[in-house]
């Protein structure tokens, strides 16, 4: 069966510290992979998706980043994170195009 | 811009009783369409899909869609207090786009 594993749970950062949080999926191959935001009293903000190796689309515009290294490798990152960008992280994947996504236990990051 | 709305609630139903979830979209091509759980401090949970016009039954869940009306709807039987959580709705335009979530609405199931 499929899994998705996402770390660290929790993450507290000062501002302008970098930030690095990896999510990898377990039992399928060449998975569609996103990263959304959740803040507090927000909805699910898509942030990045992936359809394949190396092949990043961005939603918002934004001092975060992705990286897709592997096949099942999902890397989100900033250089500089800003107080903004606290909230509840998640990744999730999804199989054929019109499935539903299957979503990581989480990062919350505060940014302090 | 696409949007999918939800009312936010809280909704709070006595146990046992039907609670009514509704999330209206605003993209008339919107193809599939979901229902997440979300407890509180957890990621979401996907626990109905739904994609053509009609009903469709899960257990005590029950998905229903009009596309006609842009409007879909989860109803939950027997409700119990470990339903309480907030149930996201999200909308797929078509294939090659990503989910688009309504902020959700809150359940609260009072035993």
């Amino acid at each position: 069966s499929q899994t998705i594993h996402q770390w660290p749970a929790t993450l507290v950062q000062p501002v302008g510290s970098p930030l690095s949080l990896e999510c990898t999926v377990e039992g399928t191959s060449n998975p569609n992979l996103y990263w959304y935001r959740q803040a507090a009293g927000r909805g699910l903000q898509l942030l990045f998706y992936s359809v394949g190796i190396g092949q990043i689309s961005s939603e918002v515009p934004q001092n975060l980043s992705a990286s897709r290294p592997q096949d099942r490798q999902f890397i989100l990152s900033s250089k500089k994170l800003l107080l903004s960008d606290s909230g509840f992280y998640l990744c999730a994947w999804s199989g054929a195009a019109n499935y539903g996504y299957t979503f990581g236990s989480g990062t919350r990051l505060t940014v302090v | 811009q696409k949007e999918v709305e939800q009312n936010s609630g809280p909704l709070s139903v006595p146990e046992g009783a039907i609670a009514s979830l509704n999330c209206t979209y605003s993209d008339r091509g919107s193809q599939s369409f979901f229902w997440y759980r979300q407890y509180s401090g957890k990621s979401p949970e996907l626990i109905m899909s739904i994609y053509s016009n009609g009903d469709k039954e899960d257990g005590r869940f029950t998905a229903q869609l009009n596309k006609a009306s842009q409007y879909v709807s989860l109803l939950i039987r027997d409700s119990q207090p470990s339903d309480s959580a907030t149930y996201l709705c999200a909308v797929k335009i078509q294939a090659g786009t990503a989910l688009i979530f309504g902020k959700g609405t809150t359940l609260s199931v009072s035993s």
